[in-house]
């Protein structure tokens, strides 16, 4: 059975980088056939995608983040980690990590528990 | 940019369908998926590709897109199903979702 969980600071303060990283269990993100994501959700607020990519394929950013995004893995441990720089009050939210489903325009089927992740001094 | 835009509430009584619309420019020419998230918990997959149901979701829960307007159908709600529910579209290598419906049932 598929597990994802994040991990990483709950209290980031502004400007500084935001780091999480999500270790998958029963199952491998070395996969070529499965697309891995980051998603957020900002208290009271909907879900906004952040990323997702393919283990030895394609990253796909959110635009609107792009420029302050870096993805990293860790095969050894089978786990994928994000990189927000510069960050501020805004990016202050539930972070999840989750799997795509097979097919073409995949959803996310597997999803983590979420990390709250504060920008706060 | 592409945007996707749902009702901020739905109500149903316990027993009836509940329908929830998700719209978007020519939105019936993308893979719709629907998920539902109860408070304090992550969203959970109900729908993908339009109308086709995760293992894990029972038969109450339908989807069907058109033209420029998916709907997620729940039949026989019941007070499990209240939830925030939220549709999601690709758009240029880029996942879209939709603003959410509280979906109330009382």
């Amino acid at each position: 059975h598929l597990q994802l969980q994040e991990s990483g600071p709950g209290l980031v303060k502004p400007s500084e980088t935001l780091s999480l990283t999500c270790t998958v269990s029963g199952g491998s993100i070395t996969s070529s056939s499965y697309y891995w994501g980051w998603i957020r959700q900002a208290p009271g607020k909907g879900l906004e995608w952040i990323g997702s990519f393919i283990y030895g394929g394609r990253t796909y950013y959110n635009a609107s983040l792009k420029s302050r995004l870096t993805k990293s893995v860790d095969t050894s441990k089978n786990q994928f980690s994000l990189n927000l720089r510069s960050v501020t009050a805004a990016d202050t939210a539930v972070y999840y990590c989750a799997r795509h489903n097979l097919g073409n325009q995949p959803g996310l089927d597997y999803w983590g528990q979420g990390i709250l992740v504060a920008v706060s001094s | 940019s592409y945007e996707l835009t749902q009702p901020p509430s739905v109500s149903v009584s316990p027993g009836q369908t509940a329908s929830i619309a998700c719209s978007g420019d020519n939105l019936g020419n993308k893979n719709v998926c629907w998920y539902h998230q109860k408070a304090g918990q992550s969203p959970v997959l109900v729908i993908y590709q339009d109308s086709r149901r995760p293992s894990w979701i029972p038969e109450r829960f339908s989807g069907s897109n058109s033209g420029n307007t998916a709907t997620l159908t729940i039949s026989e709600t019941q007070a499990m199903d209240e939830a925030d529910y939220f549709c999601q579209a690709w758009d240029s290598d880029t996942v879209i979702f939709g603003g959410g419906t509280k979906l109330t049932v009382l």
